[in-house]
């Protein structure tokens, strides 16, 4: 197992532009959590999921942000007409079905620059 | 509402010298801490967690930290660090499914 994987590393996009981020839990894992991190601040939770049902949604996750697990495998981050203030590195983290109790494994992260 | 501090944005020490990250959280129930590392290009790395039990915790790396309720702290210490430490470092605390984490500590250390 290669640990969690982020697709891609990097994006520039333009603003209005619409943006998509993969993330490869590590197999088996049912839990799967979405982050943001803005430079000099700590990782901000967006959403996760418990297999493929969305539990939880920050108030962070505007209406132009979306994310999937449709087979409770991989997950797919959406950002639609994207602004300056979403610039940041985009964090998705899994676990095994203990949650916290267990670790929860981070990816490397896909950093957006809008411009 | 739950939340971690780290007060102390930077922190430098000279390699072989002991060290000591503060973090403080506010959490009504028995809170589960965790303190991670992050390295320039690398993804979040857990060093070290509490959920019950012996108060004081071991981590990877040479790395621990001592959970005081009393205080409400979680601070992580490290005898004599070594210039690989070098490195964000967060304290964060699990609340409903989810990790918090506090805005960071940078580490930089002198040679």
């Amino acid at each position: 197992d290669t640990g969690v994987s982020q697709d891609p590393r990097h994006k520039i996009t333009k603003r209005g532009q619409n943006v998509t981020f993969r993330c490869d839990p590590i197999s088996e894992h049912n839990r799967l959590y979405w982050y943001r991190q803005t430079l000099g601040q700590g990782p901000e939770f967006l959403t996760y999921f418990q297999n493929e049902a969305q539990l939880e949604k920050s108030r962070l996750l505007s209406d132009r942000f979306s994310a999937e697990r449709p087979k409770g495998s991989f997950s797919t981050l959406e950002i639609q007409r994207t602004e300056q203030g979403d610039s940041a590195m985009y964090l998705c983290a899994s676990s095994s079905s203990g949650g916290l109790r267990t670790e929860a494994f981070f990816g490397q992260g896909t950093r957006l620059t809008v411009v | 509402a739950q939340s971690v501090t780290q007060p102390d944005i930077h922190i430098t020490v000279s390699e072989g010298a002991s060290l000591e990250l503060r973090c403080n959280y506010s959490y009504g129930a028995t809170p589960y801490l965790f303190w991670y590392v992050q390295s320039p290009g690398q993804g979040l790395q857990l060093l070290l967690k509490y959920f019950s039990g012996d108060t004081l915790v071991q981590g990877i790396k040479g790395f621990e930290a001592e959970f005081k309720r009393s205080q409400s702290s979680f601070n992580l210490r490290k005898p004599s660090v070594h210039w690989s430490d070098a490195a964000e470092y967060f304290c964060a605390v699990a609340v409903d499914d989810k990790i918090i984490f506090g805005k960071g500590t940078r580490l930089h250390i002198l040679p």
